[in-house]
């Protein structure tokens, strides 16, 4: 069936280092990707979002290329700020009937 | 544009009771999902509609939890005889038409049973 896996509950770095968030999903469809961030008591938010292989997507300074030869979705960055402490969710669409979220990724980034 | 509004935004309730938490989606979106959050589970799909039908309750527990969209502008989540395990943050989303499309979501109910 589908599904999408994150394999980090928990990275923890230091500010200006850079990041990768890993994500991979199982599909038999040719899928929407994206990755939500959400911030302590806020809602989750559209970080990124992607429906072409090989295709790069950029926002805020974050980054992910949709991989369909692997089935990677991975967020990175070049060099995290405080700020980007967040919780971050990977969620697969198959199709325009279903969304999957992954359980998550904790960015705690330390001073 | 307001966003997704949820009501109420915090709730306590006796176990036994019922509870009912209201989502308004943003105008003009006909997809409407509901979402339940905790530390253990994570982000737990519930079940989503597209123009107040319902698509997916693939999600929801088949005893003591209903959801409903009577019209475009409002949706109830309705749990029967609410159990402590029932706590968590139940947030809504709309997105424009379907689970492809951006969702956005409104800040939560945060449910808990005493």
């Amino acid at each position: 069936g589908d599904s999408v896996t994150q394999t980090e509950g928990l990275v923890t770095l230091t500010k200006g280092l850079p990041v990768m968030l890993n994500c991979t999903y199982q599909t038999t469809y040719s899928p929407f990707l994206f990755w939500y961030v959400q911030h302590l008591n806020e809602a989750p938010k559209l970080l990124l979002k992607s429906s072409t292989d090989n295709k790069r997507t950029e926002h805020q300074g974050f980054y992910a290329t949709l991989h369909k030869s692997s089935s990677s979705f991975h967020l990175q960055k070049s060099s995290v700020q405080l700020s980007d402490s967040a919780l971050y969710f990977c969620a697969l669409s198959p199709n325009a009937y279903k969304v999957i979220f992954g359980k998550g990724t904790h960015l705690h980034v330390l001073p | 544009n307001a966003g997704v509004i949820q009501t109420p935004r915090h709730k306590v309730t006796g176990k036994g009771q019922e509870a009912t938490l209201w989502c308004e989606p943003i105008s003009g979106h006909s997809a409407v999902f509901w979402y339940r959050q905790t530390i253990v589970q994570g982000l737990e799909f519930l079940t989503y509609f597209r123009n107040q039908a319902p698509i997916d309750d693939s999600g929801m527990p088949k005893e003591r939890f209903s959801a409903q969209m009577p019209n475009q502008s409002h949706s109830t989540l309705k749990i029967q005889s609410t159990q402590p395990q029932d706590s968590a943050v139940y947030l809504c989303a709309s997105s424009f038409r379907t689970d492809q499309d951006t969702q956005y979501f409104g800040p939560g109910t945060r449910l808990l049973v005493l």
